[in-house]
């Protein structure tokens, strides 16, 4: 069964820190992988996309990084700031299927 | 350019009574995907269309029917609505740029149904 796992659920971090949020998922044929912000009571934001070709995506502060044969993509948020406090969630598409699977997400809050 | 639309914002049901959730894009996009969300839960797909004229089912289909009348629209049907359907439901649509897949979300509706 193809299931995509984000952990820690939560994670609190002090402002201007460097973080990390893991993204693990099973059947490494994957097409491509999408990382998500979404704020409460809102809608998601697409942050970045990785196809399986590639190894990294980098949007201003964001970096996400894809390692296929290990089943793990990162999003790694340089110097965090107050208002990157969100639940951020992966996507996965595998390939020959439109079908697109979410994590549960991980809740970020950044400590002023 | 709207991107994704999805109407109602709101709605309370009673228990048993039907209606039905509209979502649009304007990107010209092929794919079109309703999934809900609920505390600690997730996203879950209900169903998706990859092209107008076809659906197929996701991972939490029961209870619920879906149109897609042309390639802008994409509905969800609750025809006996029940407590359990109390969630978030998002549109999405997917688009494709050569060959890049990137997902598109609606607003939500939050459906409450007593």
């Amino acid at each position: 069964k193809q299931e995509v796992t984000q952990i820690p659920a939560a994670l609190s971090v002090p402002e201007g820190e460097n973080l990390v949020l893991n993204c693990s998922f099973t059947d490494s044929a994957i097409y491509n992988l999408q990382w998500f912000r979404q704020d409460p009571g809102k809608g998601l934001t697409s942050l970045l996309l990785i196809q399986s070709s590639q190894r990294e995506q980098t949007s201003g502060r964001l970096n996400a990084s894809l390692d296929k044969s290990s089943g793990r993509s990162t999003l790694y948020i340089a110097a965090s700031q107050p208002g990157d406090s969100a639940t951020y969630l992966c996507a996965v598409r595998w390939n020959r299927d439109d079908k697109i699977i979410f994590g549960k997400g991980t809740r970020l809050h950044i400590l002023p | 350019n709207a991107g994704v639309t999805q109407t109602p914002k709101f709605q309370v049901l009673k228990t048993g009574q039907s209606m039905t959730l509209q979502c649009a894009q304007d990107m010209n996009h092929n794919s079109m995907y309703w999934y809900r969300q609920d505390p600690g839960m997730g996203l879950r797909l209900i169903y998706y269309s990859a092209s107008e004229g076809t659906t197929d089912k996701g991972e939490v289909p029961n209870g619920y029917n879906v149109s897609r009348l042309n390639k802008r629209e994409f509905s969800l049907r609750l025809e006996s609505a029940a407590p359990s359907q109390t969630s978030v439901y998002f549109c999405a649509s997917r688009a494709n740029r050569g060959y890049v897949y990137e997902q598109y979300f609606g607003p939500g509706t939050r459906l409450t149904v007593t």
